[in-house]
């Protein structure tokens, strides 16, 4: 069953370094977000990408924050500066609709800044 | 501005019973909603869907019941087992001008007691 893949699982950086978090879509998938959970919170969105472009993005996804689809399947999100308060788990999705469908997520990948 | 709200943070309940999830939601340009189920360090993993002009569908153990002029929807799992024992997250979608952007509730951790 085709699914999404994220890298790394787990990352751990200092204050004020820059992370690049990479998502694998579903191949044939043609709308992709990048959603985070901070520990015991919610679900957040931060930024939806259709077309090679941003379609969408939240409060949270300030311009520390940026997305590529730099080769046509890698999907990427780079925080230039991290920041404490930017340690959470990081989810990709992607969905083939853009209508009704289903979102479909990758397992995540924890940032953890010190 | 909750959107979509999960008004119980948890629930707990027997093993064979009837386990009831609740959604409410503010925005009556939602037009899909969205049931998720997610184990710890795992990502969400969709469960079940209804679109909104349908006020249910069924899926094996799982129905989802929309109640739109309520702004109120349900999961029913039966009968519950064990392994059902997650966070479920409620889920809404709204067409944008690029894609669909979907809004989740901050969940409840379902416990199924054997």
């Amino acid at each position: 069953e085709p699914e999404v893949t994220q890298t790394p699982s787990h990352q751990v950086t200092q204050m004020g370094q820059e992370v690049i978090l990479r998502c694998v879509p579903i191949s044939n998938h043609l709308y992709f977000y990048w959603y985070r959970q901070i520990l015991g919170q919610k679900v957040e969105f931060l930024v939806s990408f259709y077309n090679n472009e941003i379609s969408e993005k939240s409060e949270i996804f300030d311009d520390q924050f940026s997305v590529e689809r730099p080769d046509g399947s890698n999907f990427t999100l780079k925080i230039r500066s991290t920041k404490l308060e930017d340690s959470a788990m990081y989810f990709c999705a992607s969905t083939l609709s853009g209508v009704a469908g289903e979102l479909f997520f990758g397992e995540g990948s924890r940032l953890t800044v010190l | 501005d909750q959107q979509v709200k999960q008004n119980s943070p948890s629930l707990s309940v027997q093993e064979g019973r009837i386990s009831i999830l609740n959604c409410d939601y503010t925005n009556s340009m939602f037009d899909y909603f969205l049931w998720y189920k997610k184990y710890p360090a795992e990502g969400p993993t969709f469960l079940i869907s209804i679109s909104s002009i349908k006020d249910k569908n069924e899926d094996g153990r799982f129905t989802v019941f929309l109640n739109k002029s309520a702004k109120h929807l349900s999961l029913h799992i039966v009968p519950s087992q064990p392994g059902d024992s997650a966070v479920y997250f409620c889920a809404a979608s709204v067409l944008g001008n690029y894609g669909q952007n979907f809004v989740f509730g901050p969940g409840t951790r379902l416990s199924v007691l054997p």
